[in-house]
């Protein structure tokens, strides 16, 4: 089955700065791989997500690059500010797999105003 | 007007007893989920289904029971509770074709003393 790896397990950036998250998965038939923010309290929301036939997709602070290769993707946050302070979780999917996500461990994103 | 509304909250109990979550989503979509969350954060799926059928039963115990009365209501049943089940317990649901897309409630928080 899928297996997604996610780092850094925690990060601390100061508010203005970027932050990057990083993911890996083993299985080369995935084409689906979304990201989601975790507020405190709160269930997982969706934030950006993108396809094997995109290499990268943008959404205003946030980007999202896949390098299907590599088998790794990753999540941008330019101009971090402090309600960007969540939990961030990479999955991955197989077309085949209908809706099984395969989640990673998150991310703990702390911006230091 | 939640979307993904999920009762109770909070839920406090003793080893050995028997207890139920309930989940509700007034999006009109057609699959719903259980995913459990462990002190780790790690997210990992437990039943999907879809329009009322069980379409996705990942390994755990048979205590855990899912029942869906209809496709807008996915109710989880765990017997004999025991230490380990505590956890956050989110249900998600999604709709054709993005079934990847998954929208979850805010999650149970369940405590076995």
């Amino acid at each position: 089955g899928e297996n997604v790896e996610q780092h850094p397990s925690t990060l601390s950036v100061q508010e203005g700065d970027s932050a990057v998250i990083k993911c890996t998965y083993s299985d080369s038939a995935s084409n689906y791989f979304p990201w989601y923010k975790q507020e405190l309290g709160k269930g997982p929301q969706l934030i950006i997500d993108i396809r094997s036939n995109v290499g990268e997709k943008k959404d205003q602070r946030i980007a999202v690059t896949l390098n299907k290769t590599a088998k790794h993707f990753s999540l941008h946050i330019t101009e971090t500010q402090p309600e960007d302070s969540a939990v961030y979780f990479c999955a991955a999917t197989p077309n085949n797999a209908g809706n099984m996500l395969t989640f990673g461990g998150g991310t703990r994103l702390m911006v230091k105003p | 007007d939640t979307a993904v509304s999920q009762t109770p909250k909070y839920l406090v109990t003793q080893m050995g007893n028997d207890k139920s979550i309930k989940c509700e989503q007034n999006l009109g979509h057609d699959t719903m989920y259980w995913y459990k969350q462990d002190s780790k954060k790690f997210l990992k799926i437990m039943f999907s289904y879809n329009n009322k059928e069980l379409i996705i039963n990942e390994t755990v115990p048979n205590r855990f029971s899912p029942k869906s009365p209809d496709k807008a209501h996915l109710n989880l049943h765990i017997n004999s509770l025991e230490l380990g089940d505590s956890a956050v317990y989110f249900c998600a649901s999604s709709q054709a074709p993005a079934v990847e897309k998954l929208f979850f409630g805010s999650g149970t928080q369940l405590s076995v003393l």
